[in-house]
């Protein structure tokens, strides 16, 4: 079956624009959860959503945001770019609310903000 | 706060040989689960191995196991027969299972494996 699907792969923006990250989870999957990572933060939680429903937020700012679709289908969105929100955005899905069992990752979208 | 350290920023093994990748965490939750997740070049996190806390035994996936010290909050991973497919960033995991909505992730361990 087909796995976790983001578009797009890459993607460069400039400083004050906003974007949209799209996530498919695998079919079947309910939770889709957004990790931010940089080389010098390492991978961090943006947030999780269940049945279209966050669950849980990260340490992020409010420009941050995201919501979810009857479909389970996933859409990140960030507003007023900076420098600093250059990073690989990575979704992950799990049949289940939580990370239990291990969430399935997709290849993540790479965003530079120039 | 809950924490996740990887101390060995690189390490590098010979083809058919084993290595061993540490991780430690810190926690005050006594129920949680941890993983070991491997990032090749195409970026995709993929699962390698799972533990639940409360199982004393330590899990195994084919050439990949663990040795898991609860007490100690250690959770090493061993790579048996390593073969070049190996080669990738490998990440430890710690989710809390009374929360159970987000993974803590330690820096990451860049694994090279030598012909």
């Amino acid at each position: 079956k087909a796995g976790v699907t983001q578009t797009p792969r890459y993607l460069i923006k400039t400083r004050g624009q906003q974007v949209t990250l799209s996530c498919s989870p695998i079919s079947g999957h309910r939770s889709v959860s957004w990790y931010q990572q940089t080389p010098g933060q390492g991978l961090q939680f943006l947030f999780e959503y269940f049945s279209e429903t966050q669950r849980n937020k990260g340490n992020f700012p409010g420009r941050f945001s995201g919501r979810q679709f009857s479909n389970s289908r996933s859409e990140m969105n960030v507003s007023t770019l900076e420098l600093g929100d250059s990073a690989l955005y990575l979704c992950a899905s799990s049949l289940v609310a939580g990370g239990y069992y291990g969430y399935t990752f997709g290849s993540g979208t790479r965003l530079t903000v120039v | 706060a809950q924490t996740v350290t990887q101390s060995q920023p690189e390490m590098s093994v010979q083809e058919a040989e084993t290595v061993t990748l540490s991780c430690t965490y810190d926690t005050s939750e006594s129920d949680y689960y941890l993983f070991w997740y491997k990032q090749p070049p195409s970026r995709q996190m993929i699962l390698v191995i799972r533990q639940e806390a409360y199982k004393q035994q330590n899990a195994t996936e084919n050439r990949f196991s663990v040795n898991f010290q609860k007490a100690a909050k250690s959770f090493s991973l061993k790579i048996s027969d390593s073969q070049l497919g190996d080669a990738a960033m490998y990440f430890c995991a710690y989710c809390p299972a009374n929360t159970g909505n987000q993974f803590y992730f330690g820096t990451g361990t860049s694994l090279t494996v030598i012909p």
